[in-house]
């Protein structure tokens, strides 16, 4: 029963350096989003996915991109990390898109030096 | 004004005491809105859904005032465990997004 597991949790980029976040559901979710939280920001929307092969923007989708290959799997990639972009990084899935049914992940601690 | 703020806190509670938090909203269409709890470094987990004036679960009571656009979360009888985080959660236009307020800091102290 592992719900939504993001790997890695814990990541030190150098600049400049690309990377490749997992989230993985094994709920049969159709909506996958992933979130940014940073001190005294809030939770921010990156992209989401309301079903396999389908991805959209949210409200910081500057420098990621993400993919939905398969149901169960959403990818963040950064290209060019930055520093800005050292977060806790979020990922959550729902069966209905409705936020009372959203399921995150335990997180990724992302260090860009 | 920002489309969700929550006082950050601190708020230090002994414990059995009651606490109340408030969160304001900037969207007067806002039909539903949600109290997420976060403990440290952990990833939020939902607490109460409000839909219309209010709702009650145990200890915890969540209120919608909509003329005044906030909601506030009362907790009554403290726990130690109930040191946590508590984000607000709103609608964020008609869609499936949502703001997500930056919480307010519980600690209930012995």
């Amino acid at each position: 029963n592992a719900g939504v597991t993001q790997t890695p949790k814990f990541r030190v980029l150098k600049t400049g350096q690309s990377m490749t976040l997992l989230c993985a559901q094994d709920m049969n979710h159709e909506y996958m989003y992933w979130y940014r939280q940073d001190p005294g920001m809030g939770l921010r929307l990156i992209h989401y996915s309301v079903g396999e092969g389908t991805t959209a923007k949210g409200e910081v989708p500057d420098g990621y991109n993400v993919s939905r290959l398969k149901k169960q799997n959403f990818l963040l990639g950064l290209e060019s990390a930055a520093p800005s972009q050292t977060s806790v990084y979020f990922c959550a899935s729902s069966l209905t898109g409705a936020i009372y049914g959203y399921t995150f992940g335990s997180g990724t601690r992302l260090t860009v030096v | 004004r920002k489309e969700v703020e929550q006082d950050p806190g601190p708020f230090n509670v002994p414990e059995g005491a009651t606490v109340a938090f408030n969160c304001t909203y900037s969207n007067s269409a806002s039909q539903s809105f949600f109290w997420y709890r976060q403990d440290c470094r952990k990833e939020p987990k939902l607490l109460m859904s409000v839909y219309s004036s209010g709702n009650e679960d145990g200890r915890f009571t969540a209120q919608l005032n909509r003329a005044s656009q906030y909601i506030s979360l009362l907790i009554r009888d403290s726990k130690l465990s109930d040191s946590a985080t508590y984000l607000c959660v709103v609608p964020r236009g008609t869609g499936n997004q949502f703001y997500f307020g930056t919480g307010t800091s519980l600690t209930v102290i012995p």
